[in-house]
């Protein structure tokens, strides 16, 4: 199956700082999905990007399905945007799957 | 304007017991799935269901047996209990035969066996 690799694991910023995010995916996709996991456990939709960029905010995406990686792009970080990060992509289309990366860990401290 | 709902949110049982989980979405979605978050946060795939039809069953024990009654709900009916089957597990649709095949999940159902 598809393997999704996403880093770095962990990530310790300081609040207001800038950083990205990278999913790395082993074959074509037609779904790929930026969740952001809160601390509360409640998985929250960022982007639905299988290709091109979108922006939402201080966060943005982009997609380079011919390279097969993604990047998330957060700026001006929060408190609040402490969390898990996670990636997921499905090849299939229909009858899909999502194939989870393992996530990114961010804390951003005050 | 809960888009996808479970319940219970939280459940805690002891082994060997028979617990079910519930799953409504209101977007007039035609696919629902179950997935399991384990105790690293890892989250895999377990079932998926298209107009009440199964379509795929991710090597999941026969303990565990998905119905679905409607293709606006979704349910998990775990049997005989193991403390391994304590996880989070979250309920998703999304609409097939789409330009989009996003998913989006429900709140989560955090099981503990004790």
């Amino acid at each position: 199956g598809i393997q999704v690799e996403q880093s770095p694991p962990d990530l310790i910023l300081q609040e207001g700082a800038n950083s990205t995010l990278r999913c790395n995916f082993s074959d074509s996709v037609n779904n790929l999905q930026w969740f952001h996991q809160n601390p509360w456990g409640q998985l929250i939709n960022l982007f639905y990007i299988p290709s091109g960029t979108k922006q939402n905010g201080r966060l943005s995406a982009t997609t380079v399905a011919t390279e097969r990686y993604s990047l998330l792009y957060i700026s001006s970080s929060q408190t609040t945007d402490s969390g898990v990060y996670f990636c997921a992509v499905d090849h299939s289309g229909a009858n899909s799957k999502l194939t989870f990366g393992k996530g990114i860990t961010l804390s951003v401290r005050p | 304007d809960t888009a996808v709902s479970q319940t219970p949110k939280y459940l805690v049982t002891q082994m060997g017991n028979d617990k079910s989980i519930k799953c409504e979405q209101n977007l007039g979605h035609d696919t629902m799935y179950w997935y399991k978050q384990d105790s690293k946060k890892f989250l895999k795939i377990m079932f998926s269901y298209n107009n009440k039809e199964l379509i795929i069953n991710e090597t999941v024990p026969n303990r565990f047996s998905p119905k679905s009654p409607d293709k606006a709900h979704l349910n998990l009916h775990i049997n005989s209990l193991e403390l391994g089957d304590s996880a989070v597990y979250f309920c998703a649709s999304s609409q097939e035969q789409a330009l989009s095949y996003e998913q989006y999940f429900g709140p989560g159902t955090r099981l503990t066996v004790t």
